[in-house]
């Protein structure tokens, strides 16, 4: 399967603890993003990356929130301290990154983490 | 300011043609996209339009886009069960990084 993928699919944690999620973006793409979707509400945009450096990041990324992609391939999204609020569907996405034509966004199967 | 509404429900038969409505604020919108996201699943991208087209057919697929009312829509023909899902209108600029999405409409197909 050449599409994108992320590990893991599920994750439970307690408030207060770390989590980190993988994202392992199609192989030709530059760009890699990460979207927050909670339920009944489409993604929300989180940050991107071109290449391995970090070129927006929204609002909504608190303090608490990290995304890095070091070599340019994969990407890591970790969350310290987790709340309650942070319960939703994390999803990665990759594009070509290659111009306008192209930047179409293929997104990964998720990952839903649930703070209890 | 950016933002992209969708009706939330739409339920039709099998068999019938379905029509997904979305509007979007931006008119420097330039792509156009229909995504589709079944149950604990990820978006898979159905198709997308260019600002400088006003019509797109794939298959099943029709894509209408009025720019002047920033106005999109998606008609699935001869609708089949396995068409239920949530369908999300998305938009991003030329060159853009961040697409922005629709709530998404929950199509239910009736057998």
């Amino acid at each position: 399967d050449t599409g994108v993928s992320q590990n893991p699919r599920h994750k439970i944690t307690k408030r207060g603890q770390n989590v980190t999620f993988r994202c392992d973006p199609i192989s030709e793409h530059n760009r890699l993003y990460w979207y927050r979707q909670t339920l009944g509400q489409g993604p929300e945009f989180l940050t991107y990356f071109q290449n391995e450096a970090q070129l927006e990041k929204s609002r909504l990324l608190s303090d608490r929130f990290s995304a890095e992609r070091p070599k340019g391939s994969f990407s890591t999204l970790e969350i310290q301290r987790t709340e309650q609020g942070d319960s939703a569907m994390y999803l990665c996405a990759s594009s070509l990154g290659a111009g306008e034509w192209t930047d179409t966004q293929y997104f990964g199967p998720g990952t839903r983490l649930t703070v209890l | 300011g950016e933002d992209v509404e969708q009706s939330l429900f739409l339920s039709v038969r099998e068999g019938d043609s379905s029509v997904i409505n979305c509007t979007y604020t931006d008119s420097s919108s330039t792509y156009l996209y229909w995504y589709k996201q079944e149950p604990g699943a990820g978006l898979q991208l159905l198709t997308y339009i260019f600002s400088n087209m006003d019509m797109k057919q794939d298959q099943r697929l029709t894509v209408l886009l009025n720019k002047k009312d920033k106005h999109l829509s998606l008609r699935i023909a001869d609708t089949q069960t396995g068409d239920s899902a949530i369908y999300f209108c998305a938009e991003s600029k030329a060159g853009g990084f961040k697409t922005i999405f629709g709530a998404g409409t929950r199509l239910f197909v009736k057998a």
